[in-house]
């Protein structure tokens, strides 16, 4: 099955502890995108990278990190930086990361809540 | 700064009813309209797009209807079902870029 997983679906952490959240894709695309959903403020997109070893900050990437060492891999950390950390994690990813025919494909998403 | 605007931000609909979401956008480079579909606990999925150069597409039930001078597009789900119930989001996107800009998403129920 060709997809894009993301684990785990539930998180737990507490106030302070640095988490990273699984984004993995066999779809042999090049673009990868992290974002964020709130209620009633759409998808918001964090980080996203367009080729391996390189990406580029979203709009909100203030308190996360992430790495692209791998095709298939966009892992994202969400530090104790990051003031408002609950919410639900979307990662994406594309063919190529331009034009209009690149469609984003969305994974399951991971709601992490900090206690 | 959110620039695709979307209303309303709930909607109740009875079964076989019209369904009708707009969005309204600030930024003229933007020049691809794709409307994306969430089920909950899901990740969204692409249902229909649009191009500038054309005012309507039609898809199924699913109608996109833009009117670029008043920088505004809108979804039409025509005989809306209980299955439509989902989170609808529209976006814009420069294709001159790789970044879509999301609308705050529409809640819809279609109750039986």
């Amino acid at each position: 099955d060709g997809g894009i997983t993301q684990s785990p679906k539930y998180l737990f952490r507490k106030e302070g502890q640095n988490v990273t959240l699984s984004c993995e894709q066999n779809l042999n695309h090049d673009a990868m995108y992290w974002y964020r959903q709130d209620p009633g403020q759409g998808l918001r997109l964090i980080y996203y990278s367009q080729i391996v070893n390189d990406f580029q900050k979203g709009d909100i990437a203030e308190g996360y990190s992430v790495s692209r060492e791998k095709k298939e891999s966009f892992p994202l950390t969400v530090t104790s930086a990051q003031k408002n950390p609950t919410a639900f994690y979307l990662c994406a990813s594309s063919i190529s990361g331009q034009g209009d025919l690149d469609e984003q494909f969305f994974g399951p998403g991971t709601r992490l809540t900090v206690l | 700064q959110q620039q695709v605007k979307q209303s309303p931000q709930s909607l109740i609909v009875q079964k076989g009813g019209i369904s009708i979401i707009n969005c309204a956008y600030e930024n003229t480079a933007f020049d691809y309209f794709p409307w994306y579909q969430q089920f909950p606990g899901k990740g969204p999925a692409l249902l229909i797009a649009i191009r500038p150069d054309v005012s309507e597409k039609k898809e199924g039930r699913f109608t996109i209807s833009f009117n670029k001078s008043a920088k505004q597009f809108s979804l039409h789900i025509m005989d809306s079902q209980p299955g439509d119930s989902a989170t609808y989001f529209c976006a814009a996107l420069e294709t001159s870029g790789s970044r879509l800009t999301f609308g705050e998403g529409t809640q819809l129920t279609v109750n039986p």
